[in-house]
């Protein structure tokens, strides 16, 4: 099955700096969750999107879902050590979950 | 808090050797999970479960087979062990309701295939 396209595969940032990944699909999704892996560790679910143009924010971290549910993103403000990890979005597709293959963000002190 | 334990957290077999990977949950979710997590791939489902003696092919379940006998347990089995199926192995379980649920994870099994 096809994976839900996730880019960059891998960002560097500065601590301090902002961080954004998206995740693109070519069929309307009915919903899209997104999960964070810290390295050494198993994905821990983050948020679901269900709505079209969805914004949802926990703390420095923003959620968005697309007006035409095609594509999403999340948004870090101000990044700090601790949000080191991979970052998946995940969608729900014939009854499976699809997971997009991860942003890898490295933060440099 | 959700608890899923995989068995081993590190395991080491040989080719041709037949291997099993055990998953227990403690939440009485209805649906469970395994997937392979290798580099550069992301998370790949292998095989899915809704229900007791219930199992669905994920996206590459060639070369594994699972078992539901119990809700609260999900065998992921490698019938022939080859290299290929070096990986890390991730258990994942969650309730059944009407849309997607969110996933809970063990810790995963690293399986080395010598």
């Amino acid at each position: 099955g096809q994976q839900v396209m996730q880019i960059p595969q891998y960002q560097h940032v500065q601590e301090g700096e902002d961080f954004t990944t998206y995740c693109n699909s070519s069929t309307t999704l009915s919903n899209i969750q997104w999960y964070k892996q810290r390295p050494g560790g198993h994905p821990v679910f983050l948020i679901q999107l269900v709505k079209s143009g969805e914004v949802k924010k926990q703390k420095r971290l923003t959620f968005q879902f697309g007006e035409a549910k095609k594509n999403s993103s999340l948004h870090i403000t101000a990044t700090q050590t601790t949000d080191v990890g991979t970052y998946f979005c995940a969608e729900e597709r014939d009854d499976k979950i699809i997971f997009g293959k991860g942003t890898r963000l490295h933060i440099l002190p | 808090d959700v608890k899923v334990t995989q068995s081993s957290r590190y395991l080491v077999k040989r080719t041709g050797e037949k291997v099993f990977l055990e998953c227990v949950q403690d939440m009485d979710h209805e649906n469970m999970f395994w997937y392979r997590q290798d580099p550069g791939l992301g998370l790949r489902l292998i095989y899915f479960s809704y229900d007791v003696k219930m199992k669905e092919k994920g996206d590459i379940p060639e070369g594994y087979s699972v078992s539901r006998e119990k809700k609260e347990r999900f065998s992921l089995i490698l019938e022939s062990a080859s290299t290929n199926q070096t990986s890390m192995y991730l258990c994942a379980s969650s309730f059944w309701a009407e849309g997607n649920q969110p996933q809970h994870f063990g810790d995963g099994t690293r399986l080395s295939i010598l």
